[in-house]
């Protein structure tokens, strides 16, 4: 059972500049989460999206965008990249909550990105 | 949106030591998930506990919703159980829900 997986490992951009980064949700799996962490903080809410649309999003601004595909895998996008972005992108996958039940959610080993 | 709080911050333990991590949270929560962050950064999945106490091996975790606040325990600790915990708690809005962290407790385990 493939757990979930995020592409690439490591990224390093410059400012101003735009990035992509890909996850895949864990098998059977509908909802995927994004989050950042800063070194030496706990993650942080970017977004989430089921049904390929974003359900809710955190305080982030307009710069980070994100689609979900089909097959639930799930692209985060940032624009006009900042110094400040620099962090471990990190998505989680989980089934969507039903009828008040939660399910835990999982998450994949991270993309770091270095904004210099 | 809820407040989530560690402690403590940092610890430093002997191989073999018993230490009590604690999770406070500001306000009702739906449910509580407990992570290791290994140091490469990958979230390890600990406990999905809402109330009550769960046991997995040489660590247990109980939350009492009623007073906002959950415990890891970590017994016989070992070099591997170095890294980061971080509780999470779950907040739900009219469209989804979503986690929202603690700022963690880094934990050394020393030989």
């Amino acid at each position: 059972d493939a757990g979930v997986t995020q592409s690439p490992t490591h990224l390093i951009k410059t400012r101003g500049q735009q990035v992509t980064l890909r996850c895949s949700p864990k098998s059977g799996h509908d909802t995927v989460s994004w989050y950042q962490q800063a070194l030496g903080q706990g993650p942080q809410f970017i977004f989430q999206y089921y049904e390929e649309e974003e359900r809710q999003r955190g305080n982030f601004p307009d710069r980070f965008s994100g689609h979900q595909f089909p097959n639930y895998s799930s692209e985060l996008n940032v624009n006009a990249l900042l110094l400040g972005d620099s962090a471990l992108y990190l998505c989680a996958s989980s089934f969507r909550e039903r009828q008040g039940l939660f399910y835990e959610q999982y998450f994949g080993p991270g993309t770091r990105l270095t904004v210099t | 949106g809820i407040q989530v709080e560690q402690s403590p911050p940092d610890l430093i333990l002997q191989e073999g030591a018993n230490s009590t991590l604690r999770c406070n949270f500001s306000d009702s929560v739906n449910n509580l998930q407990w992570f290791h962050q290994n140091p490469w950064g990958q979230l390890i999945n600990l406990f999905y506990i809402p109330s009550g106490t769960k046991q997995n091996g040489r660590l247990s975790a109980t939350t009492v919703a009623t007073e906002r606040y959950s415990l890891l325990y970590i017994s016989s600790s070992q070099t591997t159980d170095s890294g980061a915990y971080f509780c999470a708690v779950v907040e739900v809005k009219a469209a989804g829900n979503k986690l929202t962290f603690g700022g963690g407790t880094r934990v050394l385990v020393k030989p």
